[in-house]
């Protein structure tokens, strides 16, 4: 079975442009998350998808982030215009339907985002 | 809220030796505890959980660590360590509604 999957693993713009990065959840899985590492900070969650409906997204930073999650698969980030303080590893995770009281994540490779 | 405190951002230990990484954290429900590891170009992986049930939970790879709720402490151990045990280590807390709260990371050297 794949794992959760992330696309780019790398990605290097300038400020003031746009990058979309993606994830790939794990095959059935109703729950996605991403998250953010800003070098030598915490992993920090932004947002929780369930099926395609934003569940929570009180930890995304401002509103040159958009995430969305259409047909309740794969989700995409965005952000624009990008600010040097973007930069950091982006990680997605993903978890199946939530019929007990915890779910584990399972968690992709992770985007490295640079922005010059 | 929840929060996790991760004591020393880069641990080294000898081949062999005890491995011992330090975690406190900080929770208004009761937590679930985790410790995921990441190495190098791979995604985080899990090693063990903390949910219900014994305090001592065993995970992959040899590691293990204890729940001790009146230390608000879940410090993650290895008798001795293995070269391969060289990564980047991360204790959360969960919530009742799944999100996930990290520390800031302890990056693992292992000395030959």
């Amino acid at each position: 079975e794949a794992g959760v999957t992330q696309f780019p693993s790398h990605s290097v713009i300038e400020k003031g442009q746009t990058v979309t990065l993606r994830c790939d959840p794990i095959s059935g899985h109703d729950n996605l998350y991403w998250y953010r590492r800003v070098m030598g900070k915490e992993i920090k969650f932004l947002l929780h998808f369930v099926k395609e409906s934003k569940q929570d997204e009180s930890g995304m930073p401002n509103n040159r982030f958009l995430a969305e999650r259409t047909g309740g698969t794969y989700s995409t980030l965005k952000v624009q215009p990008a600010e040097l303080e973007d930069s950091g590893v982006y990680f997605c995770a993903s978890s199946p339907s939530a019929l007990s009281s915890y779910n584990e994540q399972f968690f992709g490779p992770g985007t490295r985002l640079t922005v010059l | 809220a929840q929060s996790v405190t991760q004591l020393g951002s880069h641990v080294s230990v000898s081949e062999g030796a005890l491995v011992l990484l330090r975690c406190n954290y900080s929770s208004s429900v009761p937590p679930y505890l985790f410790w995921y590891v990441q190495y190098p170009n791979q995604g985080l992986q899990l090693l063990l959980k903390y949910t219900t049930g014994a305090t001592l939970v065993k995970g992959i790879n040899g590691f293990e660590a204890e729940f001790k709720k009146s230390e608000t402490s879940f410090h993650l151990t290895k008798p001795s360590a293995h070269m391969s045990d060289a990564a980047e280590y991360f204790c959360a807390v969960s919530d009742l509604v799944n999100q996930f709260y990290f520390g800031t990371g302890t990056s693992l050297t292992v000395i030959p």
